[in-house]
């Protein structure tokens, strides 16, 4: 059964503290992942997607890296703004368009 | 501007109530979905449209109804057999599968509750 895992649950980070999110999935067949983050009350925003094992992508304090069994969502110098929940999904060969979504980590970044 | 929206932003149901949340996009996706998100879960898929008049069932289409007649329009119907309609639904929209790049994106949500 194709599954995503996100961890931490929650993490607390004061402003400037570089930290790693973490996202393990088990799929047949990986066609892509997806990282999202959503603030409160809101729909999730789209923020990178990765095709292979090896890619890396960037964006302003965030870097998302894959591997064949797990990504990362490296926060750099973290400020208030980025405490928001980021979200993983995955879209695997067998389950057509339906992306598979893990829990969740929650950031708050503390000034 | 392109985008998703979707209305209203807040809706109240009563018991035995049908309710109708809308979705419009002006992205020029094909595909279109809609997921319900609950406290400490992950978004599941309820009902998903590649094409317009054609739609498929996700994980948790029971009590649930969708329509497909235009290309940006993708309404979702929750039914009074749904025994638990409380939840934050979104609606999301994306290339065709296989053409281009997969990812969706979201709209700003609808939350529902019980009365």
């Amino acid at each position: 059964e194709d599954q995503v895992t996100q961890s931490p649950e929650a993490l607390r980070l004061q402003e400037g503290e570089s930290s790693s999110l973490n996202c393990s999935y088990t799929v047949s067949g990986l066609r892509g992942l997806f990282w999202y983050r959503q603030d409160p009350g809101k729909g999730p925003e789209f923020l990178f997607t990765l095709y292979s094992a090896g890619e890396e992508k960037e964006k302003e304090r965030l870097k998302a890296t894959l591997t064949k069994k797990e990504s990362f969502l490296h926060i750099t110098a973290p400020k208030p703004e980025d405490s928001a929940t980021y979200l993983c999904a995955v879209l695997s060969n067998q389950a057509g368009t339906a992306l598979i979504f893990g829990k969740g980590t929650t950031l708050s970044v503390s000034s | 501007d392109g985008g998703i929206t979707q209305s209203p932003k807040y809706l109240f149901r009563k018991e035995g109530q049908n309710v109708t949340l809308s979705c419009e996009q002006n992205l020029n996706h094909d595909a279109m979905y809609w997921y319900r998100q609950d406290p400490g879960q992950g978004l599941r898929l309820i009902y998903y449209s590649q094409i317009v008049n054609d739609f498929q069932k996700g994980d948790i289409a029971e009590g649930y109804s969708v329509s497909r007649e235009k290309k940006e329009s993708f309404p979702l119907t929750v039914t009074s057999a749904q025994k638990n309609p409380t939840a934050f639904y979104l609606c999301a929209s994306g290339r065709l599968a296989g053409v281009g790049t997969d990812t969706q994106y979201f709209g700003p949500g609808t939350r529902l509750t019980v009365l």
